[in-house]
């Protein structure tokens, strides 16, 4: 079964600096793995997503994410945080066993972005 | 605008009440989700739809009743609810096949008084 684990409920940093949210998962499969972000009384947008491709995904709003698979990890950057970058962010491993997109999100972290 | 709707946005309702939610997309997918986010809590997926057809139940009680009229329209029909259901209900979308990103509406806030 698959899991995924956000290592930080939330992530303070001040604006202009780097941004690092870290996620682990657990896959019996070769995974696909995504970044979504939700701002307040939002829905859920895909910020990036990793399908077996090249390890380094280049997102929207200047976000990236690196799989590496020795670690099991797929942690998300950005070299500088802007205000509208506060939200909650949810790392999301897919089970391609099934036919349809059987998402596991894991608990969220929330970053908070100071002047 | 993710191309997956949702009406209506805020929902307050007794137990005994009998009320619905629609999802409508505009993706041409051909899979759609109910999905509960509570507070605290990690997305909990509820019911999946795949070609109109339900895929996936998961141990939801009988009190939210899904229904999938065809591939563009999703309902979640909610009756005798418990103020424990008070959640975000989110709608997704997707095309079956690998890697294919779900997108979801902005969600009904529903609150059971």
């Amino acid at each position: 079964a698959q899991s995924v684990t956000q290592l930080d409920s939330h992530v303070s940093v001040s604006e202009g600096t780097p941004v690092l949210l870290r996620c682990n998962y657990s896959s019996s499969y070769s995974p696909s793995l995504f970044w979504y972000v939700q701002h307040p009384n939002k829905g859920l947008q895909l910020l990036l997503k990793y399908t077996s491709a090249a390890t380094l995904v280049k997102g929207i709003n200047g976000f990236e994410a690196e799989f590496k698979k020795s670690e099991t990890s797929f942690h998300l950057t950005k070299p500088s945080a802007h205000m509208s970058d506060a939200a909650e962010y949810f790392c999301v491993v897919s089970d391609q066993n099934t036919g349809f997109q059987k998402l596991v999100f894991g608990t969220g972290t929330r970053l908070l972005v100071s002047p | 605008e993710t191309g997956v709707t949702q009406t209506p946005r805020h929902l307050v309702m007794g137990m005994t009440n009998k009320k619905s939610l629609k999802c409508e997309q505009h993706l041409g997918h051909n899979a759609m989700y109910w999905y509960k986010q509570s507070a605290k809590k990690p997305l909990e997926l509820m019911f999946v739809y795949s070609l109109e057809e339900r895929v996936e139940n998961n141990s939801v009680p009988s009190r939210f009743s899904p229904e999938c009229p065809n591939s563009s329209h999703l309902f979640l029909h909610l009756h005798t609810l418990q103020p424990e259901d008070s959640a975000l209900y989110l709608c997704a979308s997707s095309q079956e096949d690998r890697g294919t990103e779900a997108f979801f509406g902005q969600g009904t806030r529903l609150t059971v008084v």
